[in-house]
């Protein structure tokens, strides 16, 4: 079966400091994306960032930046310079080429404090 | 605005009635996407479209649900005899269409349902 587990149903973090967010996935796939999605409380979901696996970089979108770990299957976000604006629940999906559909995690809610 | 739309935000039902849901996707989008997502977990995949074709459908999918998109742009999502375990945000999603997932979706701010 095609998973997607984040074992941290809640995180905080104090505004200013950073954060980091765990996930890890298992398919048998060589051909896949890993996805970062936010989910604020108004619930239109957000792409965050995205990480093709074939590249072995870790793929970085301003404060945000990824752990991709291939062999490990894990795929962690981590947030610098924590806003209040981040606070959301994060979710952390992959989608196999060709498939077209999202594969997501049950969520991690991250509060933000000032 | 011309992200994904979605109509109507909210929608009370009794069991057994029979809802519909809109969905506007971006335009010039191709794909289009349906998603449920259930209180404390994540999306589950539905359903898709390629322009008018609908290319899958999920196990979730029982023979109450029916979705459309006539003319390749807006979709609707039907429920018939609504159940109590159907009670969950849909969320839709578009995305223009490139083959292997290469481009991203762009996700509607939902539908809540609550069937009583």
């Amino acid at each position: 079966a095609q998973t997607v587990t984040q074992s941290q149903p809640e995180m905080s973090v104090q505004e200013a400091e950073t954060v980091t967010l765990s996930c890890t996935y298992d398919t048998s796939e060589s051909d896949y994306y890993l996805f970062w999605y936010k989910q604020p409380p108004s619930r239109q979901m957000i792409l965050v960032i995205r990480q093709e696996a074939y590249k072995q970089q870790n793929a970085t979108e301003n404060r945000f930046s990824v752990n991709f770990q291939k062999a490990a299957k894990s795929f962690s976000l981590k947030i610098s310079d924590s806003q209040l604006g981040d606070a959301a629940m994060y979710f952390c999906a992959y989608l196999i080429y060709n498939t077209d559909k999202l594969i997501f995690g049950t969520g991690t809610r991250l509060q933000v404090f000032p | 605005d011309t992200g994904v739309s979605q109509n109507p935000r909210h929608k009370i039902t009794k069991r057994g009635q029979n809802v519909t849901f809109r969905c506007d996707p971006i335009s010039e989008h191709n794909r289009l996407y349906w998603y449920r997502q259930t209180l404390g977990q994540g999306p589950e995949f539905l359903t898709y479209f390629q322009n008018e074709a609908q290319l899958e459908k999920s196990r979730l999918l029982s023979d109450r649900f029916s979705a459309e998109r006539p003319k390749g742009s807006f979709s609707t999502l039907e429920i018939q005899r609504t159940e109590q375990g159907d009670s969950a945000m849909y969320l839709c999603a578009s995305s223009l269409g490139a083959r292997g997932g290469t481009d991203t979706q762009y996700f509607g701010p939902g539908t809540r349902l609550t069937v009583l």
